[in-house]
């Protein structure tokens, strides 16, 4: 089992371009939440997703962010027209049910 | 809604010296209590985790903390500390109810181990 795996690990873009995130769970895990980690703070939660679902995305700024988890394939984390205050690190978890999170390695983030 | 309190950002301690890292929540509803260990540049590992039952609960690397639910407190500790026990621990809170399984973290508590 490879655990939760995010690539790519380190993403530059300049500002206005767009970012793509992508997070494949751990095997038999239907749950994923994205997680951001700005410099020198803990990680605040984005959203949660079921497959092909939505299920809470409170914490989802309300422009340029939107995330998908599609019946095949990776959960995606996308931000459009990025900013420098974009950058961060990235963090996606995985679990079978509504407990036990894996989290993956991260993606950072920088925009120059 | 959850919140979680670590109120110390760094911790300095010597090798071999015993380290506690203080973590405080507060919650409407019952919980389940977490605490990450965080190594530069990686991704978060779990070190043990209270759901129910035992207050006193052990983790891995030697790690235990103790729910203390008058206290509304979830400490670390360790008894001996190694220079690998190096990184940032992050407290985090997980609610019973509704539909999200959303973590709530702490700030984070940078553990420096010294020779």
């Amino acid at each position: 089992n490879a655990g939760v795996m995010q690539n790519p690990r380190h993403l530059v873009r300049r500002r206005g371009q767009e970012a793509r995130l992508r997070c494949s769970p751990m095997k038999g895990h239907s749950h994923v939440y994205w997680y951001r980690q700005l410099p020198e703070e803990g990680l605040k939660f984005m959203v949660y997703l079921q497959k092909e679902n939505i299920i809470d995305e409170s914490g989802m700024p309300k422009e340029r962010f939107s995330a998908e988890f599609p019946k095949e394939g990776p959960s995606i984390l996308r931000i459009q027209q990025v900013v420098r205050g974009d950058s961060a690190a990235y963090f996606c978890a995985s679990s079978p049910d509504r407990g036990g999170y894996t989290f993956g390695s991260g993606t950072r983030l920088t925009v120059v | 809604a959850q919140s979680v309190t670590q109120l110390d950002s760094q911790v300095p301690v010597f090798e071999e010296a015993p380290v506690e890292l203080r973590c405080n929540y507060s919650s409407s509803v019952s919980v389940y209590l977490f605490w990450y260990v965080q190594y530069p540049n990686q991704g978060l590992q779990l070190l043990l985790k209270y759901l129910s039952g035992s207050t006193l609960v052990k983790g891995i690397n030697g790690f235990e903390a103790e729910f203390n639910k008058s206290q509304t407190s979830f400490h670390l500790r360790k008894p001996s500390v190694h220079i690998s026990d190096t990184a940032e621990y992050f407290c985090a809170v997980s609610g019973f109810s509704g539909a999200t399984n959303k973590l709530i973290f702490g700030t984070g508590t940078l553990l420096a181990v010294q020779p």
